[in-house]
């Protein structure tokens, strides 16, 4: 089976424009998870979903940043008028249970995103 | 084996117990340990964040990590009804390519 997996690898775009981050998921995984990784840093939670609704999105640094997850599967991270400072690591995350100390997280390669 | 191990708990202790919570694994490659708190319903939030072998505390959190053992571990002084969530530790290479969090362990901290 294939693990969770995410496109781009890499980005490259300008400041000011948008950019869309996709995840695949492991199939069947209820919940889906995003986290930002500054080089040197922990992962730190975006925000995540269980099957198509999103839970919490405390983590989203700003309006900028958007997430959907429509038919539980695929989940988009969405980021409008990029800024240098959105440049990092986006990774993904997704896993069987919605239970909280019963779903162990298996994560997605990432997307490094350069904003210039 | 499982690559990194956690007691799932629950774990209920009363207030102000010291909390022990622990995580083996079996990656030597891993360098970074981090503890993530994960309250009901939210995101996990990063608590603390060590690189190699070594203690590192932050007020009444203390992380330490035993590489010869490939054996982490939090401590939690004076524990609080509001420290009472799931705790997830969390590892990764050199690279910060493969990284593993396991699978949480249940707090309760009873008044």
């Amino acid at each position: 089976g294939a693990g969770v997996s995410q496109s781009p690898r890499y980005k490259v775009t300008k400041r000011g424009q948008d950019v869309a981050l996709r995840c695949d998921p492991i199939s069947g995984h209820v919940s889906l998870y995003w986290y930002r990784q500054a080089l040197g840093q922990g992962p730190e939670f975006l925000t995540y979903f269980n099957y198509e609704a999103q839970q919490d999105k405390s983590g989203l640094p700003n309006d900028r940043f958007s997430a959907e997850r429509p038919e539980g599967s695929i989940s988009t991270l969405t980021i409008q008028r990029t800024e240098q400072r959105d440049s990092a690591m986006y990774r993904c995350a997704s896993s069987l249970s919605p239970g909280q100390g019963e779903g162990t997280q298996y994560f997605g390669p990432g997307t490094r995103l350069l904003v210039l | 084996q499982k690559e990194v191990e956690q007691d799932p708990g629950p774990l209920s202790v009363p207030e102000g117990a010291i909390v022990s919570l622990n995580c083996t694994y079996s990656n030597s490659a891993f360098q970074y340990f981090m503890w993530y708190r994960q309250y009901s319903r939210k995101g996990p939030e990063l608590l603390m964040y060590t690189y190699s072998s070594g203690n590192k505390e932050d007020g009444r959190f203390t992380a330490q990590v035993d590489k010869s053992s490939k054996y982490i571990s939090l401590f939690i002084r004076d524990s609080q009804p509001s420290d009472s969530a799931t705790y997830l530790c969390a590892m990764s290479d050199n690279y910060g390519q493969n990284f593993v969090f396991g699978p949480g362990t249940r707090l309760s901290v009873l008044p």
